[in-house]
């Protein structure tokens, strides 16, 4: 089993529309997690990070994190095309620096 | 978020050469970086831990005489591929972040081109 797990997608969502991104990870003492915003070419973009249960909104994203569960999720409300891109969740654990990234989600939103 | 630099942005290199990437945290004081090496349309790959003023910490599977780690300050990080290959042609891209919870920032990466 993969440490972080996401789903490559595409996921291919309207304008206007809400995309969800989803996340598990297998690492039950996991602390921090952080979703990254990747475009073709260009290094990835920290875009949210959470640390506790429960939601946390930021603009139109709202990260949603679930230790019980092992999962976190990215909801993108009001998509627009300029989202598309790939989305990286990664996890860091307890008591170290390193990031275990998802291998990504890739994002289409079309007019 | 921290702002953190390479040079260069691309690199074109014989095979067989040695070739220097710089990273550098603009207005962090960095004591670890972190190196990704990224293949097209793959994930990222964790190469190396590099720590301020000690050896790096590779991962399973790089190859630490080929790919030189030095953290000598606070604020820079230089990553050299010795003796490269085609197969080296990739993605280089650094990362900045210390602590349990902080997050790391890239920098904007180095396409590496080896022919």
């Amino acid at each position: 089993q993969k440490e972080v797990e996401q789903n490559s997608g595409p996921l291919s969502v309207p304008e206007g529309a809400i995309a969800s991104l989803n996340c598990t990870y297998s690492d039950r003492v996991s602390q921090s997690f952080f979703w990254y915003r990747q475009y073709s070419g260009k290094s990835p973009e920290l875009i949210m990070s959470i640390y506790s249960n429960g939601d946390k909104e930021d603009g139109r994203f709202t990260a949603q994190l679930n230790k019980a569960s092992q999962y976190v999720s990215l909801l993108i409300r009001d998509s627009q095309p300029s989202d598309s891109a790939t989305y990286l969740c990664a996890v860091k654990t307890y008591n170290t620096d390193k990031l275990i990234f998802g291998t990504g989600t890739r994002l289409q939103v079309f007019p | 978020g921290a702002v953190v630099s390479q040079h260069p942005s691309w690199v074109i290199c014989k095979s067989g050469t040695s070739v220097k990437i710089e990273c550098r945290s603009l207005d962090f004081q960095a004591t670890t970086m972190f190196w990704y090496r990224q293949f097209p349309k793959q994930s990222l790959m964790l190469m190396a831990t590099s720590n301020e003023g000690s050896k790096a910490t590779y991962e399973q599977g790089v190859e630490k005489d080929k790919f030189l780690i030095n953290h000598a300050s606070l604020t820079l990080s230089t990553l050299t591929v010795t003796s490269a290959h085609p197969e080296d042609s990739s993605f280089y891209i650094c990362t900045v972040g210390s602590g349990v919870r902080i997050e790391q920032y890239f920098g904007p990466g180095t396409r590496l081109t080896v022919t």
